[in-house]
């Protein structure tokens, strides 16, 4: 079985400008994740979607980033404009959802310079 | 406040060793609690998972048990391997009208050496 895809795996982009990252989830997964991870930290939650409803989306900074799930598969997330504290690894991860697991993908690692 | 604690922060064994990893909650109301692996550069991966009435749950060299009373577990790790260098996350599922929740520890980031 396929797991959660994401691209690009790094990105390098200078402050002030646009960046946007791609996730396909497991087939058939209703739910999916993005999270931000700094380095040094667990990860946090930035969004997430249930089908291509936004279930939880308190901790997402509505002013730079956005979010979608077009059809309820893939979603990509943009930061515009970036800043510095941006860098991060953003993973994707998706489940079933209810209380099942939920699978990450590899994540993209982003740094803003 | 919905929080994960682990410790330690950071912990380096020998390989062959034995090692126990930590994690308090305050999550609530309760519905499962995993542990992830998360090796670098790549995303955590599920080592095991329990609900409220699990008190022990075992993957390989990896035992994870849990007391629901006091909101405590603990991730023990057998006959370490070089390997086993990674990130161990804890992550407290709770449930809300919103759906599932996940909350994240920090995690405790583990070196196996020669």
């Amino acid at each position: 079985e396929a797991g959660v895809a994401q691209s690009p795996r790094y990105k390098i982009i200078e402050k002030r400008q646009s960046v946007a990252f791609w996730c396909n989830p497991i087939s058939g997964h209703a739910t999916l994740y993005w999270y931000q991870q700094i380095l040094g930290q667990g990860p946090k939650l930035l969004i997430q979607f249930q089908n291509n409803g936004v279930v939880d989306d308190s901790q997402l900074p509505k002013d730079r980033f956005s979010a979608e799930r077009l059809k309820g598969v893939d979603s990509t997330l943009k930061i515009q404009p970036a800043k510095l504290e941006d860098s991060a690894v953003y993973l994707c991860a998706s489940g079933l959802g209810g209380t099942t697991e939920a699978f990450f993908g590899q994540g993209t690692r982003l740094t803003v310079v | 406040k919905n929080q994960v604690e682990q410790s330690p922060q950071s912990l380096i064994i020998l390989e062959g060793k034995n090692c126990t990893l930590q994690c308090n909650y305050t999550v609530s109301p309760f519905s499962n609690l995993r542990w992830y692996k998360q090796d670098t550069g790549r995303g955590p991966v599920s080592l095991t998972i329990m609900t409220f009435s699990e008190n022990t749950k075992s993957n390989g060299r990896y035992t994870a048990t849990l007391d629901a009373d006091t909101k405590q577990s603990s991730l023990h790790i057998t006959a370490s391997q070089l390997s086993d260098s990674a990130s161990y996350i804890c992550v407290v599922t709770y449930l809300t009208g919103g759906g599932n929740k996940l909350t994240f520890g920090t995690g405790t980031q583990l070196k196996v050496e020669l």
